[in-house]
């Protein structure tokens, strides 16, 4: 069975500084990797996916990923974070051919002025 | 495209009553999912279709919760004699083979 694990419930960043958010997961082929947000009072928004080539891939307002199969890690990275972006992030898994996402549970990002 | 469509976006029952959340999802996606979420729990797995075939009812609770879905363009979540700890968010999504999973908005569900 795959698993996601979000090791850190909450991070705290100043507003400018650079950003990452962890992801490791479980699965033993290689799976379809989401990186997705979700903003107060909304549904989950995708910020980027990964099914395979580049190991790092270019999401929406400068987010990007990178996924290491030897680790089994997808971290998330900004470079330069706006408070705009406190929201929870969620990492999530599809095994290949399968249906079914299997999510992490989540991290706050509170960005600090 | 509307996305997904769920109603009605805030629903408040009293204990003991019917609760049922519709969810309309994109057209031409094959997989509809219903997810709940919660502060404690986080976000939990509930059940999921495909072509209207129920696949994966894994997370449902056993008794008071049923997922339907009658046609391609809708599905519903039917929560009978609601709880207060049946209070949560659920989320319905649905999905196409090699996309990624596309969300609604949600229906907050509060029972009082």
């Amino acid at each position: 069975a795959q698993s996601v694990t979000q090791p850190d419930a909450r991070v705290t960043v100043s507003e400018g500084a650079s950003l990452q958010l962890r992801c490791k997961y479980s699965y033993s082929g290689t799976p379809y990797l989401f990186w997705y947000v979700q903003y107060p009072r909304q549904g989950l928004q995708l910020l980027l996916k990964y099914y395979s080539g580049d190991p790092v891939v270019q999401g929406v307002n400068g987010f990007e990923a990178e996924f290491s199969k030897s680790n089994s890690s997808f971290h998330l990275r900004k470079a330069s974070v706006h408070w705009s972006d406190s929201a929870v992030y969620f990492c999530a898994l599809r095994r290949t051919g399968g249906y079914k996402v299997v999510f992490g549970s989540g991290t706050r990002l509170l960005v600090s002025p | 495209n509307a996305g997904v469509i769920q109603t009605p976006r805030h629903k408040v029952t009293g204990k003991g009553q019917e609760a049922t959340l519709w969810c309309e999802p994109i057209s031409g996606h094959s997989a509809v999912f219903w997810y709940r979420q919660t502060i404690v729990q986080g976000l939990e797995f509930l059940t999921y279709f495909r072509n209207q075939a129920p696949i994966d009812d894994s997370g449902m609770p056993k008794e008071r919760f049923s997922a339907q879905m009658p046609n391609q363009s809708h599905s519903t979540l039917k929560i009978q004699s609601t709880q207060p700890q049946d209070s949560a968010v659920y989320l319905c999504a649905s999905s196409s083979p090699g996309l990624e999973v596309f969300f609604g908005k949600g229906t907050r569900l509060t029972v009082v």
